[in-house]
């Protein structure tokens, strides 16, 4: 089953926009991270953001978290052509079996 | 951070043969893995969790005699599709959570996973 949803589904930007997508997720969290994925390959890491955590910077890379709303958001500033991939949010459920389980993507397409 | 390694990295197989994937950690004791499972331009999905010397969790919808799970160690999963057909074709994704101990992270950290395509 899926947690989380992502918007939006596929965005196409500029090379030099920023590229914002959010994930919108439905139980209590312990952590939520990020991860890309290039066509057909394994999944790279980009950040984790913990449950108390509301914000954190890597790079180019903006993480907000809002546990009220249970929902993420992923800005990517100053894009690159190399960022075009598929984003996905994955939340790790607090509680009960510790499990995680991933949104359902958006596909970014950063044009040069 | 940690590395979890997948072997192989892509099989093609016969339809009516099993395929065996191993899953590894190699720096660190992994007391649960999970596997998930990618069909082209999807998510990936939760197919089961299996901790150490006890039987897997098989999520909704997974057959559990079609899907096996062995975590004989706490270093090793494997996953064997057993009788494989053209419908389970797909993208297999190991992951391996290490247990820091109580209050810290127990994150999750993924193999680079294996490309299964059935003829």
């Amino acid at each position: 089953s899926q947690q989380g949803e992502e918007d939006p589904q596929a965005l196409s930007i500029q090379e030099g926009e920023n590229a914002t997508m959010n994930c919108s997720y439905k139980t209590s969290i312990n952590n939520l991270q990020w991860y890309r994925q290039n066509s057909g390959r394994g999944l790279v890491h980009l950040i984790l953001i913990r449950s108390n955590e509301r914000e954190k910077h890597s790079g180019r890379l903006r993480v907000t978290l809002d546990t009220s709303k249970k929902s993420s958001s992923l800005l990517i500033t100053a894009s690159r052509a190399a960022d075009t991939a598929s984003y996905f949010c994955a939340t790790d459920a607090s509680g009960g079996y510790q499990k995680v389980t991933f949104g359902t993507g958006t596909k970014l397409q950063v044009i040069p | 951070g940690a590395v979890v390694s997948q072997h192989p990295s892509w099989v093609i197989c016969k339809s009516g043969t099993s395929v065996k994937i191993e899953c590894r950690s190699l720096d660190f004791q992994a007391t649960t893995m999970f596997w998930y499972r990618q069909f082209p331009k999807q998510s990936l999905m939760l197919m089961a969790t299996s901790n150490e010397g006890s039987k897997a969790t098989y999520e909704q919808g997974v057959e559990k005699d079609k899907f096996l799970i062995n975590h004989a160690s706490l270093t090793l999963s494997t996953l064997t599709v057993t009788s494989a057909h053209p419908e389970d074709s797909s993208f297999y994704i190991c992951s391996a959570r290490q247990n820091l101990g109580r209050g810290l992270g127990n994150e999750q950290f993924f193999g680079p996973g294996t490309r299964l395509t059935v003829l």
